[in-house]
């Protein structure tokens, strides 16, 4: 069974640089056409969705974001990560990891427990 | 971007009774090559993650009690929930992943018992 898991720094300073790494076990990040993506939450709001990438490294971000986003993946590792820079308090957030359906499917079946990051000096 | 609604925000239902969820799209999210609605529909307990109920808007995720259907059809689906369980008092949202990103989550409902 696929298990994905959120780590990095859960307080980051305004105008600074957020930066997680999801670790996958379970499973290759390598096989299959799946979609390894990025999702947050404000406390006490919904879902947003960030942004993917696949195995091979191509990325889709939301337009949103886009300026301010980098998402990577690194195989050797099985791990993907995010880096929004330019934080402020409108990014704190529990952001999770998770992986798409199958046939690069946009439905989420997989997710980490998320964690919580909070902008603040 | 395709905006999703949810209705209602909240919903109070009496153990034993059904409750139904419903999400509108801005646009059809039907893909008429392969005849299916890229939507899906997630419950989240406090404090969990979201967890996969229903994807192509009518088909159950393994291991999802069958007391939870998805109906619907274009840009109008339906979450219903036959017979209500104390441990389905979560929030539940909707979402759709058609064509291109951003993929779009509806606001959420928040289900609790009556």
């Amino acid at each position: 069974q696929v298990q994905l898991q959120e780590s990095g720094p859960g307080l980051v300073k305004p105008s600074q640089t957020l930066s997680l790494t999801c670790t996958v076990s379970g499973g290759s990040i390598s096989s299959g056409d799946y979609y390894w993506s990025w999702i947050r939450q404000p406390p006490g709001k919904g879902l947003e969705w960030i942004g993917y990438i696949y195995y091979s490294g191509s990325t889709y971000y939301n337009p949103s974001l886009k300026s301010r986003l980098t998402i990577s993946v690194d195989t050797s590792k099985n791990q993907f990560s995010l880096k929004l820079s330019s934080v402020t308090a409108a990014d704190t957030a529990v952001y999770y990891c998770a992986r798409g359906g199958d046939e690069s499917s946009g439905y989420y079946s997989h997710w980490g427990q998320g964690t919580l990051v909070t902008v603040s000096s | 971007d395709i905006v999703m609604t949810q209705s209602p925000d909240s919903l109070a239902v009496s153990l034993g009774e059904r409750a139904t969820i419903n999400c509108k799209s801005s646009q059809s999210v039907l893909y008429s090559s392969n005849n299916k609605n890229y939507l899906t529909w997630y419950q989240q307990r406090p404090g969990q993650p979201p967890k996969l109920l229903i994807y192509w808007a009518s088909t159950r995720e393994s291991g999802v009690p069958d007391r939870f259907n998805g109906s619907g059809s274009g840009t109008d689906f339906t979450l219903t929930i036959s017979s209500l369980q104390a441990e389905d008092v979560a929030v539940y949202y909707c979402q759709q992943y058609y064509s291109t990103p951003p993929y779009s989550f509806g606001q959420g409902t928040r289900l609790e018992i009556k």
